[in-house]
């Protein structure tokens, strides 16, 4: 089976740095995804890996090294609206058919 | 911009009703899926498919059954609903592209079973 890993809630201060990890057993590996959550919302994808690494999109990256299982993504400088709920999700089968972990909730405070 | 939306934002059924839940996309998306979200349980597989009438069960298709008739229109099909199924219902859908695993999402639909 598959299985993901990563922590239920984490704290933060406005205009700091995040960081969300996410440890995966699956029987096979194509991509590491991150998606966002607000409150009421629907997810929205906000990145990808496939390969070893760090992307960097804006004020989030994302980490990937597929030696270790292991991924992070990376907030830096804070913002209220950055409070939501994070999901990594890994495709190990094709046909971008992943499986979520159970989501971090990041709440960002004054 | 892609969209994804669903016939309901809120659905109250009582047990042993049929339900359905419908899911457009309008993005000519070839890989349609189905999930429902519990608190704590994050988002779970129900179903997905890649074609025109082609399905595959996800990770909890127990219950459920879909219909993808056409390539925009993947319906989720509830024969007899319970009370474990009220839950949110999340749509989606992607294209079939390499080194891409986006997924665009519907904006869900809570059903309550009665």
């Amino acid at each position: 089976g598959q299985s993901l890993e990563q922590p239920s809630e984490v704290t933060a201060v406005e205009g700091a740095i995040v960081q969300i990890n996410c440890t995966y057993q699956t029987s096979g590996f194509y991509g590491l995804s991150w998606y966002q959550q607000h409150d009421g919302g629907a997810p929205t994808f906000l990145s990808y890996n496939a390969l070893d690494g760090l992307e960097e999109t804006g004020r989030f990256s994302s980490f990937l090294s597929r030696s270790d299982s292991y991924g992070y993504l990376l907030l830096q400088e804070l913002q209220m609206k950055d409070s939501a709920s994070y999901f990594c999700a890994v495709n190990s089968g094709g046909y971008q058919k992943v499986t979520f972990g159970t989501g971090t909730k990041l709440q960002v405070i004054p | 911009d892609v969209k994804v939306t669903q016939s309901s934002r809120y659905l109250v059924k009582r047990t042993g009703e049929k339900v359905f839940l419908e899911c457009v996309q309008d993005m000519d998306h070839e890989n349609m899926f189905w999930y429902r979200q519990d608190p704590g349980l994050g988002l779970r597989l129900i179903y997905f498919s890649y074609d025109v009438k082609m399905k595959e069960k996800g990770d909890i298709p127990e219950g459920y059954s879909v219909s993808r008739e056409k390539k925009e229109r993947f319906s989720l099909i509830l024969e007899s609903a319970s009370t474990n199924q009220t839950s949110m219902y999340l749509c989606a859908s992607s294209p079939n592209r390499e080194a891409e695993d986006t997924q665009y999402f519907g904006p869900g639909t809570r059903l309550t079973v009665l």
